[in-house]
């Protein structure tokens, strides 16, 4: 069964610094990756995915992740947060073939950026 | 995505009543999945729903869990004779073709509590 590890529970960030959140995957075949975000009080919405191809993957507000096959590892970074980031970040897969609307999640991580 | 309605947005219930909860797709969507988190857990898959059909519901437990998507009306997600255990925030999604080339819509979650 396939299984995703968000490593932090909780980070604490001051406006401007980076961001960098990981998430590493068990699954053997080939994958599709995902990162979703959930402001306070919204709808889990999507970031960024992965299919193919370039493994940098450039999301919305100025969101990126980089799929490092080698390391089951798919991050999320960006070089510089805003207050607004705040909120809590979640990694999914998908083992594509027949399932390929099939979600597994990550047990997310809260993001808190003080201004 | 503001479009996937979730009612009620939470729901207690004492151990051995059911739980009703009703997911109103996206105008347009026809697909629908159900997701469950448990506490201090990531989101997980329970089914696959389109109008009128079961797809799959290999995340669903095998009993006191039932899922349905009729002709007219909203989805709904049926647990009888809930335990303890069922508490949780219980999230739908719906597409508007099946596969992750087209996103999955997450609605606001039923957080169940069972007293």
């Amino acid at each position: 069964a396939q299984s995703v590890s968000q490593h932090n529970h909780h980070v604490i960030l001051s406006e401007a610094a980076s961001l960098e959140l990981g998430c590493n995957y068990s699954y053997g075949g080939t994958v599709n990756l995902f990162w979703y975000v959930q402001y306070p009080g919204q709808h889990l919405q999507l970031l960024l995915k992965y299919f193919s191809g370039d493994p940098l993957v450039k999301g919305i507000k100025g969101f990126e992740a980089e799929f490092i096959k080698s390391k089951f590892s798919f991050n999320l970074r960006k070089p510089s947060v805003q207050w607004s980031d705040t909120a809590e970040y979640f990694c999914a897969v998908n083992a594509g073939g027949g399932s390929n609307y099939k979600l597994t999640f990550g047990k997310g991580t809260l993001l808190t950026v003080n201004p | 995505n503001a479009g996937v309605m979730q009612n009620p947005r939470h729901l207690v219930r004492r151990r051995g009543q059911e739980a009703r909860l009703r997911c109103s797709p996206m105008k347009g969507h026809s697909h629908v999945y159900w997701y469950r988190q448990l506490p201090e857990e990531g989101l997980k898959f329970m089914v696959y729903l389109q109008k009128e059909n079961i797809i799959d519901e290999s995340g669903m437990p095998k009993e006191r869990f039932s899922a349905e998507f009729p002709k007219e009306g909203p989805s709904i997600l049926r647990i009888q004779q809930v335990v303890r255990g069922d508490s949780a925030a219980y999230f739908c999604a719906s597409s508007e073709n099946p596969g992750l080339y087209y996103e999955q819509y997450f609605g606001p979650g039923t957080r169940l509590t069972v007293t």
